[in-house]
C-alpha cells in the first residue's frame, strides 16, 4: 500500500489566490513525521515544513500552512497569496520513528498563472 | 547551513559500465539516503544508512550497491549500469529527527 497519496499531479493557481495541495497518508506507527519540499525547475530540494503527530497545533510557516487532520490522516498544504516563484513540484513526505525511513508522494505540478 | 555535495551534476555512462555517484555532507549527519527520481513516480530509496558501514535497502535496491566508509560520505555504486536507471539520483542526509537536507541531484543517461 502507498505510505504517502497526492491525488493531483497539476494545479493551476492564480497569483495571489490561496491553494491546497492535497496529502494522505498511511501509518499504523503512533509517532510519525510529515513533510512537505519544493522542487523548482533547478532540481533541488528545499524542505518547506514539518508537522509531528504529536502536534496539537497545525504548522505555519510565513505563506505556507500545513493542514493537518490525524483522524483522516491528511496533511494539506496551503499556500496563500500565491506568487509566480511558487510554481514548482511540490511532495509530500512522511517518517515513521520506527524504520527511520522517509516515504515520498508522486508529487504535484503546481503552476502559478500571472 | 548543511551542504549535501554530489559530484556530479551530469553524467553519461554506457550499458554495462560500472558508476560511481558520489555524496558528501558536512553537518556530523548521521543518516544518508539514496533516492531516485523519476516523472510520474516521485522519489523512490534506494539504500539509506543509519550508521558508517551500516546499510539498508529501500524499496529499489536491486542493481544497486553502497558504501559508507566514513560518516560524511555514502557512495552509490551501479553495478553494471543498464539504461532503465537512467534516472534523476537524489543523496540527502539528516539527524535522527531533523528533515532531509538534499543535493543538487546527479541526471544520469544511460547509453
Amino acid at each position: 500500500a502507498q505510505k504517502i497519496t497526492q491525488t493531483q499531479p497539476g494545479m493551476f493557481v492564480q497569483e495571489k489566490e490561496a491553494v491546497t495541495l492535497d496529502c494522505t497518508y498511511d501509518t499504523s506507527d503512533p509517532s510519525y513525521g510529515l513533510f512537505w519540499y519544493k522542487q523548482p525547475s533547478s532540481g533541488e530540494m528545499i524542505f518547506l515544513i514539518y508537522q509531528g503527530s504529536y502536534d496539537q497545533q497545525n504548522a505555519t510557516e510565513g505563506r505556507y500552512s500545513l493542514n493537518f487532520q490525524k483522524a483522516r490522516k491528511s496533511a494539506n498544504l496551503v499556500i496563500s497569496a500565491s506568487q509566480l516563484g511558487d510554481s514548482a513540484m511540490y511532495f509530500c513526505a512522511m517518517r515513521e520513528v520506527t524504520g527511520n525511513q522517509f516515504y515520498f508522494g508522486t508529487g504535484t505540478s503546481l503552476t502559478v498563472i500571472p | 547551513d548543511v551542504k549535501v555535495t554530489q559530484s556530479s551534476r551530469y553524467l553519461v555512462k554506457r550499458t554495462g559500465e560500472k558508476v560511481f555517484l558520489e555524496c558528501v555532507q558536512d553537518m556530523d549527519h548521521e543518516n544518508m539516503f539514496w533516492y531516485r527520481q523519476d516523472p510520474g513516480l516521485g522519489l523512490r530509496l534506494i539504500y539509506f544508512s543509519y550508521d558508517v558501514k551500516m546499510k539498508e535497502k529501500g524499496d529499489i535496491p536491486e542493481g544497486y550497491s553502497v558504501s559508507r566508509e566514513k560518516k560524511e560520505r555514502f557512495s552509490l555504486i551501479l553495478e553494471s549500469a543498464s539504461t532503465n536507471q537512467t534516472s534523476m539520483y537524489l543523496c540527502a542526509s539528516s539527524l535522527e529527527d531533523s528533515p532531509l537536507h538534499f543535493g543538487n541531484g546527479t541526471r544520469l543517461t544511460v547509453t
